[in-house]
């Protein structure tokens, strides 16, 4: 069964670019959440979505970042412009949502480098 | 402020023995709680969980233990084998909101010495 896919894996660019990372969840999962690991903040949700809609982006840290989930299959999100304080290690994590709790299933990460 | 603590950093622990991994909370919301593997270069992987009901639940090697009065949650294996080294994340959620926004710890990196 194939899990949560992120792409790229690795992403180097430079400061004032924009930045898209991507994620296709597991299929059948309706829930889907980004995360960001830093060795300062740990492992912090940025946002999640529940059937495509966003019900929690309280933790984005500011106006350069945006997530959308145009389908029940693909979510991106997107730093314009970088700042090498972005630099991170980005998951996506989807699961099935459903009235019982369901443990979040996480894709290998995107670590992205912003020089 | 860390809602969610993990005061080791490391844990070594020898093959075949115990390896007990703390967890303690601070917000008495919480009420549904998991523990996560992680290998490098990898996502974090479920392992288990327990809600505010019980005060253990065990699924083969490992077995988690809450004890809500004290806000503190451990994980045990037994025994311990070298594929069990890696990083270990507490992550804890309010069930009102569907156990969906999880607060993770730091983790404890476990390494197991043959």
């Amino acid at each position: 069964d194939a899990g949560v896919i992120q792409s790229p894996r690795h992403e180097v660019t430079e400061m004032g670019q924009e930045v898209t990372l991507r994620c296709k969840p597991i299929s059948g999962h309706n829930s889907l959440f980004w995360y960001r690991q830093t060795m300062m903040r740990g492992l912090e949700l940025l946002i999640y979505f529940n059937n495509n809609v966003p019900i929690d982006d309280s933790g984005m840290p500011e106006d350069r970042f945006s997530a959308k989930m145009p389908n029940a299959s693909f979510s991106t999100l997107k730093i314009q412009p970088s700042e090498p304080r972005d630099s991170a290690v980005y998951f996506c994590a989807s699961s099935l949502r459903g009235g019982s709790n369901q443990p979040q299933h996480f894709g290998d990460g995107t670590r992205l480098s912003i020089l | 402020d860390q809602q969610v603590k993990q005061n080791s950093p490391s844990l070594s622990v020898q093959e075949g023995r115990i390896s007990i991994l703390n967890c303690d909370y601070t917000n008495s919301m919480f009420d549904y709680f998991l523990w996560y593997k992680k290998y490098p270069a990898e996502g974090p992987t479920f392992l288990i969980s327990i809600s505010s009901i019980k005060d253990k639940n065990e699924d083969g090697r490992f077995t988690v233990f809450l004890n809500k009065s004290a806000k503190h949650l451990s994980l045990h294996i037994v025994p311990s084998q070298p594929g069990d080294s890696a990083v270990y994340f507490c992550a804890a959620s309010p069930l009102i909101q569907g156990a969906q926004k999880l607060v993770f710890g730091q983790g404890t990196r476990l390494t197991i010495n043959p």
